[in-house]
């Protein structure tokens, strides 16, 4: 497709479970984001991927969090051990490029909106 | 303090109005100010991006930037329903490294037909 797209678009889940959601961001975009965005708040951010490697993760709130890009195309952020205070939008956002000169536009994807009762 | 600030909302005007929409930041250190658009269920969408004080107009839309009281305003002509999103303000110290985007929270924005 054209765009950012996420995976699930929804997702309800119970406390303590182990939960995957997945960000195909647009072609040839080598810089990939991931936000968290909570119920009448802005995007926070959580990880930023180069290529296949991390390139900063310092917004990840706990080790419960963790997201990889084995390929630097697809990328998975998995939430284990879900609390309730997880419940938000996922997003995901990917850059032509990052650190050059550009217009520095992110691509959002549409969402994932996790819900942990 | 908050490091962006924007008044949350709802707002709402007749079609036609003129919009204006604000945001205030604390730190001297930005330099990069951004407006977003979100739809309601959707991800944000670029409207424009300045890096200066001033004034940038893009068809309907201008983005005003006053560094020296950290202060920005996106003001909307011609306000039409397909206007209705939540707008929300973006800085940043540095333009290509999302990483270090601020977002304020957004305002809500209904232009009613």
């Amino acid at each position: 497709g054209a765009g950012v797209s996420q995976t699930p678009s929804n997702k309800v889940t119970e406390k303590g479970k182990y939960v995957e959601l997945r960000c195909d961001p647009i072609s040839g975009h080598t810089a990939l984001y991931w936000y968290r965005q909570s119920l009448g708040q802005g995007p926070e951010f959580l990880i930023y991927f180069q290529g296949t490697g991390a390139a900063d993760d310092s917004g990840l709130p706990n080790d419960r969090f963790f997201a990889v890009r084995p390929e630097g195309s697809v990328s998975t952020l998995k939430i284990q051990r879900t609390e309730r205070g997880d419940s938000a939008m996922y997003l995901c956002a990917s850059s032509l490029n990052s650190g050059r000169a550009g217009t520095g536009e992110l691509f959002f994807g549409e969402g994932s909106r996790l819900t942990v009762l | 303090q908050k490091e962006v600030e924007q008044d949350p909302g709802p707002l709402s005007v007749p079609e036609g109005a003129i919009v204006s929409l604000n945001c205030t930041y604390s730190n001297s250190a930005f330099q990069y100010f951004m407006w977003y658009r979100q739809y309601s269920r959707k991800g944000p969408e670029l409207l424009m991006y300045t890096y200066s004080s001033g004034n940038k107009e893009d068809g309907r839309f201008t983005a005003q930037v006053d560094k020296s009281s950290k202060y920005i305003s996106l003001f909307i002509r011609d306000s039409q329903p397909s206007d209705s999103a939540t707008y929300l303000c973006a800085v940043s110290p540095v333009l290509n490294y999302g990483q270090n985007f601020v977002f304020g929270p957004g305002t809500r924005l209904s232009v009613l037909p």
